[in-house]
């Protein structure tokens, strides 16, 4: 059984800063990783996935994969208060379904 | 464009009661899903098909059964309540695309079992 492992948080950081969010996952053949948003009450939506070692940026977003590691990270540059919300990290199963973390909560103070 | 639309958005059961959640995509998807998230837990999956005429159980199916009526439905059945089943409900689809698969959710559906 796969399994993807979140710091739950909450993490808090101030309004311009850097965001940093961490995801391990146990799976050494896991080959495709996924960042999604979720704000309080609504459903999660995609933010980006990567599948190659390396970075993968998309405007303030930045997926970083470190496949010897077995680790993923999500930065967010100029964070803003619209930032604040749940990131979920997950992975791709056997069957196209997403393994998905417990979540780390953000919160970026004005 | 509805994306994944479920039905309802709300319910309270009474515990022994049945209810039919609802979902329906129209991103022409093969893949369909059904998570449950609960505090602290975060999202499981309870069914998937992945394709028409296909379900499978997932991590915590206990308690359900699901059908996929045609390519573009995907129910969940609770034929007896339990307030265990206290959760918020996603559907979810998703076409592969080369090594990545993008799951669009819906908007959820939020049970009571009392």
């Amino acid at each position: 059984q796969k399994e993807v492992e979140q710091n739950s948080g909450p993490l808090s950081v101030p309004e311009g800063a850097i965001a940093s969010l961490n995801c391990t996952y146990s799976d050494r053949g896991s080959q495709s990783f996924f960042w999604y948003r979720q704000y309080s009450g609504k459903s999660p939506e995609l933010i980006m996935f990567i599948y190659s070692n390396g970075d993968k940026e998309d405007g303030r977003f930045t997926a970083q994969l470190n496949k010897a590691s077995q680790y993923v990270s999500l930065l967010i540059r100029d964070s803003q208060p619209s930032d604040s919300a749940t990131y979920l990290c997950a992975v791709r199963g056997s069957q196209g379904n997403l393994i998905f973390g417990k979540g780390t909560k953000l919160s970026v103070k004005p | 464009n509805a994306g994944v639309t479920q039905t309802p958005k709300f319910q309270v059961l009474k515990t022994g009661q049945s209810m039919t959640l609802q979902c329906a995509q129209d991103m022409n998807h093969n893949s369909m899903y059904w998570y449950r998230q609960d505090p602290g837990m975060g999202l499981r999956l309870i069914y998937y098909s992945a394709s028409e005429g296909t379900t499978d159980k997932g991590e915590v199916p206990n308690g359900y059964n699901v059908s996929r009526l045609n390519k573009r439905e995907f129910s969940l059945r609770l034929e007896s309540a339990a307030p265990s089943q206290t959760s918020v409900y996603f559907c979810a689809s998703s076409e592969l695309r080369g090594s990545g698969n993008t799951i669009y959710f819906g908007e959820g559906s939020w049970l009571t079992v009392v």
